[in-house]
């Protein structure tokens, strides 16, 4: 069965400092991860998948995220927080086995960035 | 994303009546799917297709039916809504041609069942 967990509902940063917002997964064979963001009163947009290769992941806004196969993890990272990055986050993880192609998605991460 | 379109953007309704959600797209792409998104839940897939002729459920498709009226069209039911179907209804779409492309999501249906 595949799942993805995001330990924290809730991250709150300082403008200008690092932030993670973290993400584990579950899956019977090998996965695709990616994140989204929300902003209010918006759909989910892509921000950056993993798909095989090097483990750091660039995405948009100055986002990265980190695949750790051992730790079955993939946090999302950026240097310096902004306060427009705050929103909410999704980690969602596909089995590339898998010929359904179904998406699973955590239950969010509410990122606050105060100035 | 301007590619995936959905009607309405809110609808407030009664317990019992029949409401259609509409999804359209732009982008050619196969595969369509409609998620509903409760507060500390996440995102939860109703129902899926991948081409006209193909319809799956998915985790939470009691209470609703889906029709796939062309590639570019799929539309979501609620026969007799009920209070708790209350929720944020977003469609989304990917491209069948690598099972690694990401989903786009439509701006989102704010459903109120009263």
């Amino acid at each position: 069965a595949q799942s993805v967990a995001q330990p924290e509902d809730q991250v709150n940063v300082a403008e200008g400092n690092p932030l993670t917002v973290k993400c584990t997964y579950s899956v019977s064979g090998n996965p695709y991860l990616f994140w989204y963001v929300q902003y209010p009163n918006r759909g989910l947009q892509f921000l950056l998948k993993y798909i095989t290769g090097d483990n750091l992941v660039k995405g948009s806004y100055g986002f990265e995220a980190e695949f750790n196969k051992s730790q079955t993890s993939f946090h999302l990272k950026k240097p310096s927080a902004l306060v427009s990055d705050s929103a909410l986050y999704f980690c969602a993880v596909r089995d590339r086995g898998s010929t359904l192609g179904r998406l699973y998605f955590g239950r969010g991460t509410q990122l606050t960035v105060w100035p | 994303d301007a590619d995936v379109t959905q009607t309405p953007r809110n609808r407030i309704t009664k317990t019992g009546k029949r409401i259609m959600l509409e999804c359209s797209q732009t982008k050619g792409h196969d595969r369509m799917y409609w998620y509903r998104q409760d507060p500390g839940l996440g995102l939860r897939l109703i129902y899926y297709s991948f081409d006209v002729k193909d319809i799956n459920k998915g985790e939470i498709s009691d209470g609703y039916s889906v029709s796939r009226q062309a590639q570019a069209k799929f539309s979501l039911s609620l026969e007799s809504a009920i209070p708790n179907q209350t929720a944020l209804y977003f469609c989304a779409t990917s491209d069948l041609a690598q099972n690694y492309n990401e989903q786009f999501f439509g701006p989102g249906t704010r459903l109120t069942v009263l």
